[in-house]
């Protein structure tokens, strides 16, 4: 079982571009949820992903949207990128949105130059 | 609305236990949650408790909860180097889907 993978690993972006990041969930999960993790803090929430629907949302702007696929896996979508933007962000799955156990990917460090 | 707070660091010998605290707002959360973080990479699921649990005990770990108090500790016995990371407590949101992370607490394990 590979596991939650997010790629790329790591990237760097010019304020002010636009930038996908990739997650493909454990196997045998169908819900994704993305956090952004900036320096020093603990993950902040973004949004759920659930049956290919937005199913929450935590306190982003609409610059932050997100996808998902028919097989579950997802994407996250950031425009006009800010400095600010520049964190590590963490996909989990679980196997639905309520599920007790998430479990989370290595992170993508986005750094916004 | 949603809180966690954390200690932000904590320092211990090997071989000794370590406990690293927590406290939360929402008397309402099912479950708790602890995850560590090594260098660079992403949160490792350690345990969790129920809400209508004290007490649970995995191996070298043990998790106490005092609801009353909205307070969390996780014991970490016989602490060795290989512990030293940032461990970041975590309770579902009121709609239990989202978690709501403290800060994390940095533990540093000597020799």
């Amino acid at each position: 079982d590979a596991g939650v993978t997010q790629s790329p690993t790591h990237l760097i972006k010019t304020r002010g571009q636009q930038v996908t990041l990739r997650c493909s969930p454990k196997s045998g999960h169908d819900t994704v949820s993305w956090y952004q993790q900036a320096l020093g803090q603990g993950p902040q929430f973004i949004f759920q992903y659930y049956e290919e629907e937005e199913r929450q949302r935590g306190n982003f702007p609409d610059r932050f949207s997100g996808h998902q696929f028919p097989n579950y896996s997802s994407e996250l979508n950031v425009n006009a990128l800010l400095l600010g933007d520049s964190a590590l962000y963490l996909c989990a799955s679980s196997r639905d949105r309520a599920d007790t156990e998430a479990f989370f990917g290595q992170g993508t460090r986005l750094t916004v130059v | 609305g949603e809180d966690v707070e954390q200690s932000l660091f904590l320092s211990v010998r090997e071989g000794d236990s370590s406990v690293i605290n927590c406290t939360y707002t929402d008397s309402s959360s099912t479950y708790l949650y602890w995850y560590k973080q090594e260098p660079g990479a992403g949160l490792q699921l350690l345990t969790y408790i129920f809400s209508n649990m004290d007490m649970k005990q995995d191996q070298r770990l043990t998790v106490l909860l005092n609801k009353k108090d909205k307070h969390l500790s996780l014991r970490i016995a016989d602490t060795q180097t290989g512990d030293s990371a940032i461990y970041f407590c975590a309770e579902k949101n009121q709609a239990g889907t989202a978690l709501i992370f403290g800060k994390g607490t940095t533990l540093s394990v000597s020799s």
